[in-house]
């Protein structure tokens, strides 16, 4: 089983439309994250989540928005998508407790790679 | 935020000779030295990684060492072969950074044959 898995694999869209990434785990971890990863592969921290919670929300446009309907799930909406949206989008988890930050090994997705057009 | 230097940004080396790979970092608080290598097409996985109570680590090919007093750590991969053919990414967390993995800007290693 995928310990964490996140759709679409490939998203090719045009500027200015509005698309989501979705992301689950089953690990049983608190913490959820997502990255962008850019051409000269750079691995950005964007948001990070701890039981549903917004922990880190990093400098990034407020047309990205993530929700975490529950700690096993963390998607990622974009509004109005730029040409410079364009990357690889990892979404990766790792151990919490409760109130008490853990680090740990953090698992990633297998990554979607968003093309604007 | 902590700022992790990484260097070198590239690194060829001929199969069966080492690599190394050094990262700085800002933040004394940091305790926790993970390591992670990404193939081409891949998610970045981990490889290996020390605590700050430790000084060195070693697993088969692979050993990190850790410099608290220079806070610089390293990883050194012996006996290369194609398959250790990636990019690397260091990241040095904080105790109280709720496992913010901000990665050092990465090392693309190419062994050639």
């Amino acid at each position: 089983d995928t310990a964490v898995s996140q759709t679409p694999k490939y998203l090719v869209t045009q500027m200015g439309n509005d698309k989501s990434i979705k992301c689950e785990q089953n690990l049983g971890h608190d913490t959820m994250y997502w990255y962008k990863q850019d051409s000269k592969k750079f691995l950005k921290i964007m948001f990070s989540y701890n039981n549903k919670e917004l922990i880190i929300n990093e400098t990034v446009p407020n047309r990205f928005s993530p929700k975490s309907p529950d700690k096993a799930h963390l998607n990622l909406h974009i509004n109005s998508l730029e040409l410079g949206d364009s990357a690889v989008y990892f979404c990766a988890s790792s151990q919490g407790a409760g109130t008490v930050p853990m680090n740990t090994e953090a698992f990633f997705g297998q990554g979607t790679r968003l093309t604007v057009v | 935020g902590e700022n992790v230097e990484q260097h070198p940004s590239t690194l060829s080396v001929q199969e069966g000779d080492s690599a190394v790979i050094k990262c700085t970092y800002s933040d004394s608080a940091s305790n926790y030295f993970p390591w992670y290598k990404q193939e081409l097409g891949k998610r970045p996985q981990l490889i290996i990684d020390i605590r700050s109570n430790v000084g060195e680590k070693k697993d088969q090919r692979i050993a990190v060492t850790l410099n608290k007093t220079a806070k610089h750590f390293s990883l050194h991969i012996t006996e290369t072969q194609p398959e250790d053919s990636a990019v690397y990414f260091c990241a040095a967390i904080p105790t109280d950074s709720w496992g913010k993995f901000q990665f050092g800007a990465g090392t693309q290693v190419v062994v050639t044959p």
